[in-house]
């Protein structure tokens, strides 16, 4: 199986602040890799595809990047509804599988 | 809009065997161009994709469960449904069911989660 490690595993931030979560894989997954956001009590949303590919609806202040085994997904200026935990997700092979999921708070 | 729904008990006795339901509406199971997924997520943990379906039959499931788990398609109800056997407290947790969009399969509709607890 092919292991994501996400980091920080929690992260304290203020409004407008600009935030960085890193996912790494165990091996190249090119760019098969994919960002959502889960907030308490609700299922998982996609905001990015394909690595950088924003999805549709998703406001433009959320980015991704990298490729092989280092992604990132940037906020650029942290909004109240913001403050939610994210996953990446591999789609390079099965299993597909979820990093343990960085959880962003209020400061 | 494609909507997802799971339905099930919430109540499963350990060693019996877990059933759900993914009602989907707004878009069909016969679409060739998403895989049909289980994921589930125990209380405060992470989330686990438990396997896949293709409209054509065709399951795919993850080595942890694959020996308990059962995913099929009804096309005709437009729903696709999971079964693990012999569960144990262990399989206690929220389970969604989700559409991926292929060719990389990237989940981008999921239902709402139905919690289901593995208790005598």
């Amino acid at each position: 199986d092919i292991q994501m490690t996400q980091s920080p595993s929690s992260l304290s931030a203020s409004i407008g602040d600009r935030v960085t979560i890193t996912c790494r894989a165990s091996q190249s997954i090119t760019t098969y890799l994919n960002w959502y956001q889960q907030k308490l009590g609700q299922a998982p949303k996609l905001l990015i595809h394909a690595a950088s590919t924003l999805q549709s609806g998703v406001p433009s202040s959320f980015s991704g990047s990298g490729s092989g085994t280092d992604f990132t997904l940037t906020i650029s200026s942290l909004q109240p509804e913001d403050f939610a935990t994210y996953y990446c997700q591999q789609s390079y092979s099965t299993p597909y599988t979820f990093g343990q999921g960085t959880k962003l708070e209020i400061k | 809009q494609v909507q997802l729904q799971e339905s099930g008990p919430g109540l499963v006795k350990p060693s019996q065997t877990l059933s759900l339901t993914c009602n989907v509406s707004g878009g069909s199971v016969s679409s060739g161009n998403y895989y049909w997924s289980w994921i589930r997520q125990p209380a405060g943990k992470g989330l686990e994709w438990i396997g896949r379906i293709y409209s054509s039959g065709s399951a795919s499931y993850n080595p942890s469960l694959k020996s308990r788990v059962t995913i099929s398609v009804d096309t005709s109800k437009n729903q696709f449904s999971l079964k693990v056997t012999s569960v144990t407290a262990a399989d206690t947790a929220v389970y969604y069911c989700a559409r991926a969009l292929l060719p990389n399969p990237t989940f981008d509709s999921w239902g709402q989660g139905t919690l289901v607890t593995v208790s005598s």
